[in-house]
């Protein structure tokens, strides 16, 4: 079954922060996080294990609530590279495949 | 370090052809995973393979659609008799189990069925 995103979409100017949201209905074993723009594949920024810490990588950090099969990505002063659409892919407990939200798109404005 | 890459990046066919797109993943993965995405959603799962197994099929594809991987290296995805609604990209993604479940994506193969 699908993770639902939240927001849909979000307009920021530079500097500031956002959270994007997923969950899922189903246990996890993982969660990833991709960032994709305009035109081109997305690009892998983070994965979320069950049972593992809260990662992060540069200003762009993410948790995984297991009890709430949630998982939030933080962004924090984004920055005009930071504009795209962030999707999360969820692997459940015992498979092998990702499932991806529809995605949130992320717009920032100098 | 070669990343994922697949070919060609652009078809245009006719409705009713066959189409055949390839990937080659990082070398070292053995996993290997096709995805279809149109606009405003996101990766749509297809198939993947690990090594050279089929593991598992969407219950959403036709029988129109096949993929190999015969040596678990490169994979082929094939469609056959192409509809207006097979318009699309299709991604293709490798990952390595040993080294981390994250996926890497390829630059996709965008066609267009007319």
């Amino acid at each position: 079954q699908q993770p639902v995103q939240s927001p849909q979409a979000v307009i920021l100017r530079e500097g500031e922060d956002a959270v994007i949201n997923c969950s899922s209905s189903k246990a996890l074993y993982s969660v990833h996080w991709y960032r994709q723009k305009h035109g081109e594949a997305p690009v892998f920024l983070m994965i979320l294990l069950k049972g593992g810490e809260q990662k992060g990588h540069e200003k762009i950090s993410a948790s995984f609530n297991e009890k709430k099969q949630q998982s939030s990505l933080y962004l924090t002063a984004s920055q005009l590279s930071y504009s795209g659409t962030y999707f999360c892919g969820t692997v459940r407990a015992g498979a092998g495949k990702s499932t991806f939200g529809d995605g949130t798109t992320l717009t920032v404005k100098p | 370090d070669t990343g994922v890459s697949q070919n060609p990046r652009h078809k245009i066919t006719k409705r009713g052809q066959n189409v055949t797109f390839r990937c080659d993943p990082i070398s070292e993965h053995n996993r290997l995973y096709w995805y279809r995405q149109t606009l405003g959603q996101g990766p749509e799962f297809l198939t993947y393979f690990q090594n050279e197994a089929q593991l598992e099929k969407s219950r959403l594809l036709s029988d129109r659609f096949s993929a190999e991987r015969p040596k678990g290296s490169f994979s082929t995805l094939e469609i056959q008799r192409t509809e207006q609604g097979d318009s699309a990209m299709y991604l293709c993604a490798s990952s390595s189990w040993t080294s981390g479940p994250e996926q890497y994506f390829g630059p996709g193969t965008r066609l267009t069925v007319t």
